[in-house]
């Protein structure tokens, strides 16, 4: 069975510098899809960015990009020059291979992020 | 901009009422799904529809029952509610075989049983 863990519960940091959030997973899949999710305060939950386990290239979109390792079954997001409307909390997701259509994402516990001015 | 409807946003109901939520999607997507996010912001699959046929069906307690008319709705029945189902109900969308897992959410249905 697939599994996502989160570890940091929370994270702060000052406006415009870098910040990492860390994400681990389990699969018995050899191809996977990996995501992260934005979900603010209002509760509206968007898609961030996505890697996919066959590329070598961390995905990169905007000021979001990934740091995969897929040795080590990890997928950080990155953010850079971080801004107030970053805060919110982020959800790392893994999606299996199987291109059944009841293929289902499963969530890390999320990360809340706050930015600070 | 949204486009995965649902409504009602928030409903407050006593121990064994019955409660039913709506979602609709203006996508074309042709799966749709119900996530259940609990106080702790932990978000799980309940149901997953393609084409009104029901795919997914994780182990929740048989008082939920999905309802499916076509692709673009997919509702959330709650049969008698107890205090555990007090949290948020997510539905969304996507495309099958896209296999990108990329969802679109809508905005929630934040149930309260007291």
């Amino acid at each position: 069975a697939q599994k996502v863990t989160q570890t940091q519960t929370s994270i702060s940091v000052m406006e415009k510098t870098t910040v990492t959030m860390d994400c681990v997973y389990e699969t018995q899949d050899s191809s996977y899809f990996l995501f992260w999710y934005k979900q603010t305060a209002s509760g509206e939950i968007v898609f961030l960015i996505r890697q996919d386990s066959y590329k070598k290239e961390n995905a990169t979109v905007g000021h979001y990009s990934l740091n995969f390792q897929k040795p080590k079954s990890s997928i950080g997001l990155i953010i850079t020059a971080t801004q107030i409307e970053d805060s919110a909390v982020y959800f790392c997701a893994m999606r299996e291979g199987s291109n059944n259509a009841g293929a289902k994402l499963t969530f890390g516990g999320g990360t809340r992020l706050t930015v600070r001015p | 901009e949204t486009a995965v409807f649902q409504t009602p946003n928030y409903h407050v109901t006593q121990v064994g009422n019955e409660v039913s939520f709506n979602c609709k999607q203006t996508l074309g997507h042709d799966t749709m799904y119900w996530y259940k996010q609990d106080s702790k912001k932990l978000l799980k699959i309940m149901f997953s529809y393609n084409n009104k046929q029901l795919i997914v069906n994780e182990t929740v307690p048989r008082r939920f029952s999905p309802q499916s008319s076509d692709k673009a709705h997919l509702n959330l029945r709650i049969k008698s509610v107890e205090p555990e189902d007090s949290a948020v109900y997510l539905c969304a969308s996507s495309l099958r075989g896209a296999n990108t897992g990329q969802l679109y959410f809508g905005e929630g249905s934040k149930l309260t049983v007291l």
